[in-house]
């Protein structure tokens, strides 16, 4: 199994300020045949499903607010929200597609300082 | 807009079958890969499988000699069972449609239905 993991375990930011958080996998998610990232960003709000935030490492998802950015490749990825809101308090986790048995990270806890 | 409701028993007693199904509205059933997939009370997500609209199927290695997935296509249903249940299955059960770009990227989500394991 790829096991993920993420970095910090919860995070406190100030409004306006911006927010980082990592992920790394236990093996490459890169597929050399099409050059692309199978790894996926959600943004989980209490009571609420998972949502998903990006695809492909660095694709926003329609209608996600540019604020919301991925990067990152082969095992390292990295999750930026530019400028805090409010509302987007939440637990975010990242997910591998590459391998036939999807896995996801433990979560990142978002919350205002 | 795709919408998916999970529906089925909040209890279910050990050593028995969990029996949940997914209602889909808003978009058809077929073409796509429907998933399930659970949340932990210490919040952790895995998956548990899916069914492609053909009626083929894959399940999580660690889960596979318990759990069914079925697709009803004239009730834009799908449906999960997973057996022999222990405290460890008690979780929050989501149904979960896979995107266009690949069919375990999940796009819509359930709102997830508490699933206790308890005598």
């Amino acid at each position: 199994d790829i096991v993920m993991t993420q970095s910090p375990d919860s995070l406190a930011v100030s409004l306006g300020e911006r927010a980082t958080i990592d992920c790394k996998s236990s093996q490459s998610v890169l597929y050399s045949s099409n050059n692309k990232n199978y790894l996926a960003w959600y943004q989980q709000k209490p009571g609420q499903p998972p949502k998903l935030l990006i695809y492909w490492a660095s694709t926003r998802e329609s209608g996600v607010p540019d604020r919301f950015s991925g990067s990152g490749s082969g095992t390292d990825f990295t999750l930026t929200i530019s400028s805090l809101q409010a509302e987007d308090v939440a637990v975010y986790y990242c997910q591998q597609y590459y391998s036939t048995l999807p896995t996801f990270g433990p979560g990142t806890k978002v919350d205002i300082k | 807009q795709v919408q998916l409701q999970e529906s089925g028993p909040g209890l279910v007693k050990p050593s028995e079958t969990l029996s949940l199904t997914c209602t889909v509205s808003g978009g058809p059933i077929s073409s796509y890969y429907w998933n399930w997939i659970r949340q932990f009370p210490g919040k952790g997500l895995e998956w548990i499988g899916h069914i492609y609209y053909s009626g083929s199927t894959s399940y999580n290695p660690s889960l596979k000699s318990r759990v069914t997935i079925s697709l009803d296509t004239s009730k834009n249903q799908f449906s999960l069972r997973l057996s022999s249940v222990t405290a460890a299955d008690t979780a929050v059960y989501y149904c979960a449609r896979a995107s266009n770009w690949n069919d375990l990227l999940l796009d819509y989500w359930g709102q997830g239905t508490l699933v206790t394991v308890s005598s």
